[in-house]
């Protein structure tokens, strides 16, 4: 079946350090994102990236980074330089003008 | 930044009782994306809506694009317990493909 998976599901990180969320999808898509949610909260774009080796700032990319080096892969790193990174990360991939499919996403909380 | 606002922000119904969120946005919209994300979950696509004052229906679900393409709205008819969740109505700023998220509208259903 075609998907979009995130992986872990649950991470725990501590203060000072970085982690990297995964997000993989095998449905073919050239454009995948990564949001941020918050609590009762809606969807904030942090990155997106449109086609391999290219990927663009959202509205709340300070202290995160991003690579695109396959199709395939979209992984996000939460750095020290975030400081308040407890939420739950979503990760989706579209085809060029159409809805998007979304991972189940990872739930990080800082301990 | 662009962002389109959604009302109401919470909203309690019986089970069989019928159900509006409504999108407004204050620039003409391209197109509309609403998603439902169950309690937990992630985000769901449901439909896009691109011609001004298009309708579209899906079982007890209708969805509607303003004339003037700035609002827009999901209309569930006799709700039941599965339609619990947040519906979020999404839009594309000119020439991306990135989407902003509405605030969203939670629905609660009781039995």
């Amino acid at each position: 079946d075609g998907g979009i998976t995130q992986s872990p599901k649950y991470l725990f990180r501590k203060e000072g350090q970085n982690v990297t969320l995964s997000c993989e999808q095998n449905l073919n898509h050239d454009a995948m994102y990564w949001y941020r949610q918050d609590p009762g909260q809606g969807l904030r774009l942090i990155y997106y990236s449109q086609i391999v080796n290219d990927f663009q700032k959202g509205d709340i990319a300070e202290g995160y980074s991003v690579s695109r080096e396959k199709k395939e892969s979209f992984p996000l790193t939460v750095t020290s330089a975030q400081k308040n990174p407890t939420a739950f990360y979503l990760c989706a991939s579209s085809p060029r003008g159409y809805g998007y499919t979304f991972g189940s996403g990872t739930r990080l909380t800082v301990v | 930044g662009q962002q389109v606002m959604q009302i109401p922000q919470y909203q309690h119904v019986q089970e069989g009782e019928d159900f509006t969120t409504y999108c407004n946005s204050s620039t003409t919209l391209s197109n509309i994306q609403w998603y439902k994300q169950r309690p937990g979950g992630h985000p769901v696509f449901l439909i896009q809506l691109v011609k001004s004052g298009e309708v579209k229906k899906q079982k007890r679900l209708t969805f509607q694009f303003g004339e003037a393409k700035k609002n827009s709205s999901l209309h569930i008819t006799a709700t039941q317990t599965t339609d619990v969740g947040t519906y979020f109505c999404a839009d594309p700023p000119q020439n991306t493909d990135k989407l902003i998220f509405g605030t969203g509208t939670r629905l609660q259903v009781f039995p």
